[in-house]
């Protein structure tokens, strides 16, 4: 349906180590979402990828968009403790509903 | 505070109780959205509304869940005889909706977290 799967759903690394999450639609998306929840917090928005084949890079962090705009994916370079939370793609519908990944929650050790 | 604040953080009721909660968006952003939240998922669409009329709900939504923005400001949900299953974060956001195209940044509110005994 419109859900979009979202791996892994945890992921533990060292500090330093890089780390990824992605989504997948069995449909095509408009555009995609992405937030980040810290623990006891609320989620915040991260960026917006639109096009096709999109890539944008925010710092350590970058984001993409596939040829097909049926997945995305969020990677941290070189990962701190300041980057532990959990983290939501979200896509939207032509009705308006908005529908999040289950969200991959990391964990970083320092 | 100009962000989106929610009403109460916390609310512990018991089982049949109603409730209900509040949410003031940013002032100038004519969409509201909620969401409710369980532990270790994302959050799940309940229903949104452009200024005061209310354009979409889920079937996640039961009859014993209803909710208004009156005036296009703020909104509120209420749940009427609640169950242990409502036990959840209830979250609101706002937006700043234009024409048909890419959906807009979405600004969250602390969410109103709710136990129901």
């Amino acid at each position: 349906g419109q859900q979009v799967m979202q791996i892994p759903q945890y992921q533990h690394v060292q500090e330093g180590e890089d780390f990824t999450t992605y989504c997948n639609s069995s449909t095509t998306l408009s555009n995609i979402q992405w937030y980040k929840q810290r623990p006891g917090g609320h989620p915040v928005f991260l960026i917006q990828l639109v096009k096709s084949g999109e890539v944008k890079k925010q710092k350590r962090l970058t984001f993409q968009f596939g040829e097909a705009k049926k997945n995305s994916s969020l990677h941290i370079t070189a990962t701190q403790t300041t980057d532990v939370g959990t983290y939501f793609c979200l896509r939207g519908s032509t009705l308006g509903r908005l529908y999040f990944g289950r969200g991959t929650q990391l964990t970083v050790w320092p | 505070d100009t962000g989106v604040s929610q009403n109460p953080r916390h609310k512990i009721t018991k089982r049949g109780q109603n409730v209900t909660f509040r949410c003031d968006p940013i002032s100038e952003h004519n969409r509201l959205y909620w969401y409710r939240q369980t532990l270790g998922q994302g959050p799940e669409f309940l229903t949104y509304f452009q200024n005061e009329a209310q354009l979409e709900k889920s079937r996640l939504l039961s009859d014993r869940f209803s909710a208004e923005r009156p005036k296009g400001s703020f909104s509120t949900l209420e749940i009427q005889r609640t169950e242990q299953g409502d036990s959840a974060m209830y979250l609101c956001a706002s937006s700043l909706g234009g024409t048909r195209g890419p959906q807009e940044t979405q600004y969250f509110g602390p969410g109103t977290r709710l136990l129901v005994l």
